[in-house]
């Protein structure tokens, strides 16, 4: 079975400050993939960025980056350059390749911006 | 582009009362997720489709939800009848083949069951 630990119920930067959220996960797969959603309180589902487990470069978008350390087992969002904009709920969530598709959720982290 | 569409936005329901949710994928997605979000947690997978056909069903609890996808395109998920426990965010994604690359979701459905 999988699983994903999000270690971090909520996190405050300042604007245009770095922040790093957590996230490690667990699987006996070899091939997997790493998500990372953004919620905001109108409640869609963001996509931001995502990781494929043989990956040689950890995986970039714009101000996001993905810190994929595979013999830790973790997959880091970091925000660079925070906007207001980016007070949101932070889900990581992975899927094996093999056998079912089901895919797992953190439990999130709520990130907030201030001034 | 067109992205996820789901309807209604909000729905309110009395305990035993029959509820319907609504999903139009995102066109050229035959893969289609249906997930149950509780307060304060992640998304949780009800079901999972590719193009009319249910897999990954294990964990829609079926003596009272049901789901359908007939021509392989939109989505309905039932609730009959709801309880208090129903209470959640139905999200709906899709993503474009069988369950590979990223899932794009709705904006969700709201239930409060009184």
């Amino acid at each position: 079975a999988q699983k994903i630990t999000q270690t971090q119920p909520g996190m405050f930067v300042q604007e245009k400050e770095a922040v790093t959220l957590d996230c490690t996960y667990d699987t006996s797969d070899q091939s997997y993939g790493l998500f990372w959603y953004k919620q905001p309180s109108s409640g869609e589902m963001i996509f931001l960025i995502y990781q494929g487990s043989y990956d040689e470069q950890n995986a970039t978008e714009g101000r996001y980056s993905l810190n994929f350390q595979k013999a830790r087992k973790s997959a880091n969002l970091v925000i660079s350059a925070s906007q207001l904009g980016d007070s949101a709920m932070y889900f990581c969530a992975m899927r094996v390749s093999g056998g079912s598709y089901i895919p797992t959720f953190g439990r999130g982290t709520s990130l907030i911006v201030h001034p | 582009e067109a992205g996820v569409v789901q309807s209604p936005r909000y729905k309110i329901i009395e305990k035993k009362q029959p509820v319907a949710f609504w999903c139009n994928p995102i066109s050229g997605h035959n893969t289609l997720y249906w997930y149950r979000q509780n307060l304060g947690q992640g998304p949780e997978l009800l079901i999972r489709y590719e193009n009319e056909e249910a897999v990954d069903d294990s964990q829609l609890p079926k003596d009272r939800f049901s789901a359908e996808r007939l021509k392989g395109v939109d989505s309905t998920l039932k609730i009959q009848p709801a309880e208090l426990g129903d209470s959640a965010v139905y999200l709906c994604a899709s993503s474009p083949r069988d369950g590979q690359g990223t899932q794009y979701f709705g904006p969700g459905t709201r239930l409060l069951v009184l």
